[in-house]
């Protein structure tokens, strides 16, 4: 079993729909969570990055993260062409430093 | 913000020829620097642990004679792919950690390099 599991899609949405993108764990040694955003050839993206559980806004994204369910989300509102990109989860137990990956996500958002 | 440039972004090697990789932090002290590999469709894997000044900490299963690692300076971290062959065609990517409280930045990655080795 991978420490992080992430659905890789491809998930299609037509432009304006709320997209729910998530992440599930076993490791709860797990504190930090991030999102990413890579597009195709490029670096990952920092999106969006939470410490233990809840929740944290930040325009359109949401991220949530729920540690006694070991599950991670992020919602894009209102979801934009510009959007379509892989999205990464990655966590963290924050001693090692070391970050662990989902598989990613890729997302389209079709106009 | 913090900025980390990866150079070159691409590159095409004879096989048996050896590589190298720049990865350095623009606006920043990286304590430590960390290199993924990433097939296509496929995550980050990361590859080793490079704090500067000290000797690099690999992954289980990735040969540090191979893929050599140096982190000279608190801006610049190399790693320099040895005798590489076409199973070594990947997407390499650099990460750097800004500070020790990695809580409010994250980490920052690199725009990655594309290794192809003909």
């Amino acid at each position: 079993q991978k420490e992080v599991e992430q659905d890789p899609g491809p998930l299609s949405v037509p432009e304006g729909a709320i997209v729910s993108l998530n992440c599930t764990y076993s490791n709860s040694a797990f504190q930090y969570f991030m999102w990413y955003r890579q597009y195709s050839r490029k670096g990952p993206e920092l999106l969006m990055y939470t410490y233990s559980s809840g929740n944290k806004e930040d325009g359109r994204f949401t991220a949530q993260v729920d540690k006694s369910s070991k599950y991670i989300s992020l919602f894009i509102r209102d979801s934009q062409p510009s959007d379509s990109a892989t999205y990464l989860c990655a966590m963290c137990a924050g001693n090692t430093g070391k970050l662990i990956f989902g598989q990613g996500t890729t997302l389209q958002v079709k106009p | 913000g913090a900025v980390v440039s990866q150079h070159p972004s691409r590159v095409i090697c004879k096989s048996g020829t050896s590589v190298k990789i720049e990865c350095r932090s623009l606006d920043f002290q990286a304590t430590t620097m960390f290199w993924y590999r990433q097939f296509p469709k496929q995550s980050l894997m990361l590859m080793a642990t490079s704090n500067e000044g000290s000797k690099a900490t690999y992954e289980q299963g990735v040969e540090k004679d191979k893929f050599l690692i140096n982190h000279a300076s608190l801006t610049l971290s190399t790693l320099t792919v040895t005798s590489a062959h076409p199973e070594d065609s990947s997407f390499y990517i650099c990460s750097a950690q800004r500070d020790r409280e990695f809580a409010n930045y994250g980490y920052t990655f690199g725009s990655g390099t594309r290794l192809t080795v003909v």
